[in-house]
């Protein structure tokens, strides 16, 4: 079965400080993985996603996030965070192996906060 | 705006009531799908639709019955839910049902089951 951890419910950062929001994944064969945001009252954004080549995947609002397959972990990163990237964001996966199927899976969420 | 649309943005219902979510993609998507999103648990995917045939049902409970009449629609009819039903309801849309396409997703149904 193919699962997803999101370790921090929020993350706090002062703007203008890098940012890093934490996913771990557990699957039985090589993962395809998204990062994805959701602002109040919206559905989920795409951001980012990791299917194959270069571990460092640039996504949109200058998010990249880092594929590393010892450590299984996506995690999202940007170098300067701004007020306006406060929002819910999910790490999701699915499993490379025809049993992940079209599930997609994802974490519970980190709300990241971004103060001035 | 991400091209999918759900209507109503919120509903409250009786738990004996008879209503339907509608979802619309203008983005020749032809893969649709049904989430779930309760506070502090993850997404949970009900139902998938691939070329408006159903290929996964994440074992829903029968009060929720899902319709998709065409690529660019997908209903979900409910009826005699139960409060612990009262959630955020998520359409989402990709190119097809294949494992490396992202999804794009409406902003979803608040439904309250009184």
């Amino acid at each position: 079965a193919q699962s997803v951890a999101q370790p921090e419910d929020q993350v706090n950062v002062a703007e203008g400080n890098p940012l890093t929001v934490k996913c771990t994944y557990s699957v039985s064969g090589n993962p395809y993985l998204f990062w994805y945001v959701q602002y109040p009252n919206r559905g989920l954004q795409f951001l980012l996603k990791y299917i194959t080549g270069d571990n460092l995947v640039k996504g949109s609002y200058g998010f990249e996030a880092e594929f590393n397959k010892s450590q299984t972990s996506f995690h999202l990163k940007k170098p300067s965070a701004l007020v306006s990237d406060s929002a819910l964001y999910f790490c999701a996966v699915r499993d490379r192996v025809t049993g992940g199927g079209n599930k997609l899976t994802f974490g519970t969420g980190t709300q990241l906060k971004v103060e001035l | 705006e991400t091209g999918v649309t759900q209507t109503p943005r919120h509903l409250v219902m009786g738990m004996t009531n008879k209503k339907s979510l509608k979802c619309e993609q203008h983005l020749g998507h032809n893969a649709m799908y049904w989430y779930k999103q309760s506070a502090k648990k993850p997404l949970e995917l009900m139902f998938v639709y691939n070329f408006k045939e159903q290929t996964e049902n994440n074992s829903v409970p029968s009060r929720f019955s899902p319709e998709c009449p065409n690529s660019s629609h997908l209903f979900l009819h409910l009826h005699t839910l139960q409060p612990e039903d009262s959630a955020l309801y998520l359409c989402a849309s990709s190119q097809t049902a294949s494992m490396n396409t992202e999804a794009f997703f409406g902003q979803g149904t608040r439904l309250t089951v009184v």
